[in-house]
């Protein structure tokens, strides 16, 4: 099955930089990739996905990266708040498979 | 919409008890999970179902059973509850059977204790 693995697994950066953190896949096949941000206390919220036929997405401060060769894909956040402060998953799969997270990383926004 | 609701919130078990846990989602989704989180784990999938009356297993399955009599409704139960079990318990549903191609909406989770 698919195999999902994120470095790094936490990230510390002043308030105002930016922060990337990348997945790595193992299935060629997947052609979903989504970004889950997950607050203390709370489930996993969706904050932007990407399909295989695209290789980057931006929404506001966010933005995903896809290389299918290499097979990773990667999170940026640009000037970044206090409120970006969350555990981050990433994931990947095809069709009616469920898809496969990644073990998260820990995003620290230092004010 | 309500969305994907999960009670209850907190539970405290002693070894060898049983519960449910409850998930109930509003949006007419076809597909829904449950997961286990658990710290430097990640999230792994428990069971799932797409649809009514269809169940299978996922990754961790051992020592929980699941049900879909309808749409809304996907409780996980647990049969004996053992301190193994101990973890952070995510539901959650998806638009349909493809659950490979679009967006997991989440529940609040309930966070279990067994002693």
């Amino acid at each position: 099955g698919e195999n999902v693995e994120q470095h790094p697994s936490t990230l510390s950066v002043q308030e105002g930089d930016s922060a990337v953190i990348k997945c790595t896949y193992s299935d060629s096949a997947s052609n979903y990739f989504p970004w889950y941000k997950q607050e203390l206390g709370k489930g996993p919220q969706l904050i932007i996905d990407i399909r295989s036929n695209v290789g980057e997405k931006k929404d506001q401060r966010i933005a995903v990266t896809l290389n299918k060769t290499a097979k990773h894909f990667s999170l940026h956040i640009t000037e970044t708040q206090p409120e970006d402060s969350a555990v981050y998953f990433c994931a990947a799969s095809k069709g009616n498979n469920s898809p496969a997270f990644g073990k998260g990383n820990q995003v620290v926004v230092i004010p | 919409n309500a969305g994907v609701t999960q009670t209850p919130k907190f539970q405290v078990l002693k070894t060898g008890q049983s519960m449910t846990l409850q998930c109930a989602q509003d949006m007419n989704h076809e597909y829904m999970s449950w997961y286990r989180q658990d710290p430097g784990m990640g999230l792994r999938l428990i069971h799932y179902s797409v649809g009514a009356g269809i169940t299978d297993q996922g990754e961790v399955p051992n020592g929980y059973n699941v049900s879909r009599s309808t749409t809304e409704d996907f409780p996980l139960r647990l049969l004996s509850a053992a301190p193994s079990q101990t973890s952070v318990y995510f539901c959650a549903s998806s638009i349909n059977g493809l659950a490979g191609s679009y967006e997991q909406y989440f529940g609040p989770g309930t966070r279990l204790t067994v002693t």
